[in-house]
């Protein structure tokens, strides 16, 4: 069966400071990985996904970026956070394009507040 | 621009009552509707799900209904329960072979099942 992991599950930065936030899938080859974030009255907002090793889009501008360098790795950073980054950050998955992919399976999270 | 539109934003229901919650969306290629169910400090998980050649779909307690023509859907819980006490996000998207999935979400309902 495929899992995914995310972590840490709760992050307390300083602005400024640098984001490395990590998500990994078990179970499945060539997923397509989403980066969402989640605000309050705000539903769930896209920020990255990814196809493929090396390939990401990007569905918003922002401080942050996100790198695949394995195929079931996912990395969300930033070099210097900022207060508007402060946010509950989501890692999921689906079935590679191709294959019926409209349904997301999401981590269990990141609470990142950045004071 | 919101896509989706959900509502209400929070709702308290008694054991045993029926949970409502309505969707609109605007994009007419959408043809994916899904469900999902958030538990405090835990990633959303898939609920239900409905694509637009049907009119109701029910599993256990949980019903889709769908109106094409007024382009709205919503989520009914029969014999709500506390332990149904989440947030509850509705979702669509438009199904492109080849694609990663791209989901815009509704802004969530809070619902609260009292004893």
């Amino acid at each position: 069966s495929q899992t995914i992991h995310q972590w840490p599950a709760t992050l307390v930065q300083p602005v400024g400071s640098p984001l490395s936030l990590e998500c990994t899938v078990e179970g499945t080859s060539n997923p397509n990985l989403y980066w969402y974030r989640q605000a309050a009255g705000r539903g769930l907002q896209l920020l990255f996904y990814s196809v493929g090793i090396g390939q990401i889009s990007s569905e918003v501008p922002q401080n942050l970026s996100a790198s695949r360098p394995q195929d079931r790795q996912f990395i969300l950073s930033s070099k210097k956070l900022l207060l508007s980054d402060s946010g509950f950050y989501l890692c999921a998955w689906s079935y590679p394009s191709g294959q019926i992919n409209e349904k997301l399976f999401f981590g269990s999270g990141t609470q990142l507040s950045v004071l | 621009q919101q896509q989706v539109k959900q509502s209400p934003q929070s709702l308290i229901v008694q054991k045993g009552g029926i949970s409502i919650i309505n969707c609109a969306y605007e994009n007419t290629a959408f043809d994916y509707f899904p469900w999902y169910q958030q538990f405090p400090g835990k990633g959303p998980a898939l609920l239900i799900a409905i694509r637009p050649d049907v009119s109701e779909k029910k599993e256990g307690r949980f019903t889709i209904s769908f109106n094409k023509s007024a382009k709205q859907f919503s989520l009914h819980i029969m014999d709500s329960q506390p332990g149904d006490s989440a947030t509850y996000f509705c979702a669509a998207t438009r199904g492109v072979s080849g694609t990663a999935s791209k989901l815009t979400f509704g802004t969530g309902t809070r619902l609260q099942v009292t004893l």
